[in-house]
């Protein structure tokens, strides 16, 4: 079975540029969640979306915006970047809560903003 | 905020010995969770532990639950050089919204 796949695993972006990040979760898991990593703040929840709907949002600005499909890939958008969005982005699929609750991830996508 | 903390911060050790991470969380739990993180990749799920459990083990790794002290410790037992890597606690209370530590960076001399 294969993982969770996320494009692209590098970019380079210069501030107030935007910026989508696409994830693709494993098949038959209708949860994906989104993750920012930074040495400083470590792992901090963005977003979860199940079914095309988002259930959970995390403690960041509206400049953070995703959305899932109906195959329910999904993708992350960053509006106006920031020097402080450079960070690790994770995506995280998993089957519905009331499952394990374990989340397999992606390799992430880095984002340099210069 | 209700990201656990996870210590040692750093933790280097032997090929061979044991290896123990605690982990401290601040808020009611339905489960925990231990996930590694090889430098600059995800993260792996190893164990999960429920709230109505204390002890749980897989393989070479040992958790412990201490839902009194809201706290958990990780055992990683006869160390290897490919267990160099950073180790995050994730608590869980509702649908897929997890909270992790800030990790402790393992580093396994051979």
């Amino acid at each position: 079975k294969a993982g969770v796949t996320q494009t692209p695993r590098y970019l380079i972006k210069t501030r107030g540029q935007q910026v989508t990040l696409s994830c693709s979760p494993i098949s038959g898991h209708r949860s994906v969640s989104w993750y920012q990593q930074t040495p400083g703040q470590g792992l901090q929840f963005l977003f979860e979306y199940f079914s095309e709907t988002q259930r959970n949002k995390g403690n960041f600005p509206g400049r953070f915006s995703g959305r899932q499909f109906s195959n329910s890939r999904s993708e992350m958008n960053v509006s106006t970047l920031e020097l402080g969005d450079s960070a690790l982005y994770l995506c995280a699929s998993s089957l519905p809560s009331g499952n394990t609750g374990e989340l397999f991830f992606g390799e992430g996508s880095r984002l340099t903003v210069l | 905020s209700q990201q656990g903390e996870e210590d040692p911060q750093a933790l280097s050790i032997q090929e061979g010995e044991n290896a123990t991470m605690n982990c401290s969380y601040k808020t009611s739990i339905n489960n925990l969770q231990w996930y590694r993180q090889n430098s600059g990749r995800g993260l792996v799920h190893l164990i999960l532990i429920r709230s109505n459990e204390r002890e749980k083990h897989s393989g070479r790794l040992r958790v412990t639950l201490d839902t009194s002290k809201k706290s958990s410790s990780l055992l990683i037992t006869a160390s290897r050089a490919a267990d160099t890597a950073s180790y995050f606690c994730a608590t869980g209370s509702t649908g897929n919204q997890f909270y992790f530590g800030t990790g402790t960076s393992l580093t396994v001399i051979p």
